[in-house]
């Protein structure tokens, strides 16, 4: 069964760095690519950046300066890092595989920039 | 960048209706787009991908359509478990960018 999941600190203080795990099962990392995407509290979906299968990665440029995307595929685990964070980074963080479109999502794990 | 603009950003169906909703992308991406739907609490779900391919256990009511710059996802006889939130997104080149979504609500 295909499943990913992540995690991370809820709660990161303004101007700090932002570090996230997924986790994934049911497939592997040298097959599949996975992208990040993040939602602000009631708004729309964002898309972040890859790690494409091959090791390679690509970004969002309006956040390609604050973030870095990396695995160890030995673990399954994709991580993510951004820094600089301000309030506007608060959202629910989601990570995502891609087949066709984006066809199996983890649960979410939502984030929250303050002080 | 291509920009993906939805419409309309809302609106208010009965169950059983027809309902077609809207995605525009900046420049012609051929037939590379997707579309999720969100409900509250929920990680988004793919429904539709390379525009007009339903993902496996999407109800045929759903259907997308379209090429180059102008997408529809057209929901046949809605019912109420189909509220939510449409969004549409370009695929396989980056950035694989969203559209704002549309809202479905029922009446």
């Amino acid at each position: 069964e295909v499943q990913l999941k992540e995690s991370g600190p809820g709660l990161v203080q303004p101007s700090q760095t932002l570090s996230l795990t997924c986790t994934v099962s049911g497939f592997s990392l040298t097959d599949y690519s996975v992208h990040w995407v993040r939602q602000p509290p009631g708004k729309g979906l964002e898309w972040m950046g890859v790690m494409w299968s091959g090791g390679s990665t690509a970004y969002n440029s309006a956040l390609k300066s604050r973030l870095s995307i990396s695995r160890d595929t030995s673990k399954s685990q994709v991580f993510l890092k951004m820094n600089s964070l301000q309030t506007e980074d608060t959202a629910i963080y989601y990570c995502t595989r891609l087949l066709g479109g984006f066809d199996y999502w983890g649960q979410g794990v939502m984030v929250t920039v303050s002080s | 960048n291509i920009v993906m603009t939805q419409s309309p950003k809302s609106m208010s169906i009965s169950v059983g209706d027809r309902v077609t909703m809207n995605c525009k992308a900046s420049q012609n991406v051929g037939n590379n787009i997707a579309w999720y739907q969100q409900k509250p609490g929920q990680s988004p779900k793919l429904l539709i991908y390379y525009a007009s391919n339903r993902y496996t256990g999407v109800p045929d009511r759903f259907t997308g359509g379209g090429y180059g710059t102008d997408f529809t996802l057209t929901i046949n006889s809605v019912q109420a478990e189909d509220a939510a939130f449409y969004y549409c997104q370009r695929i396989y080149n980056s950035p694989w960018t969203f559209g704002g979504g549309t809202k479905l609500e029922l009446k």
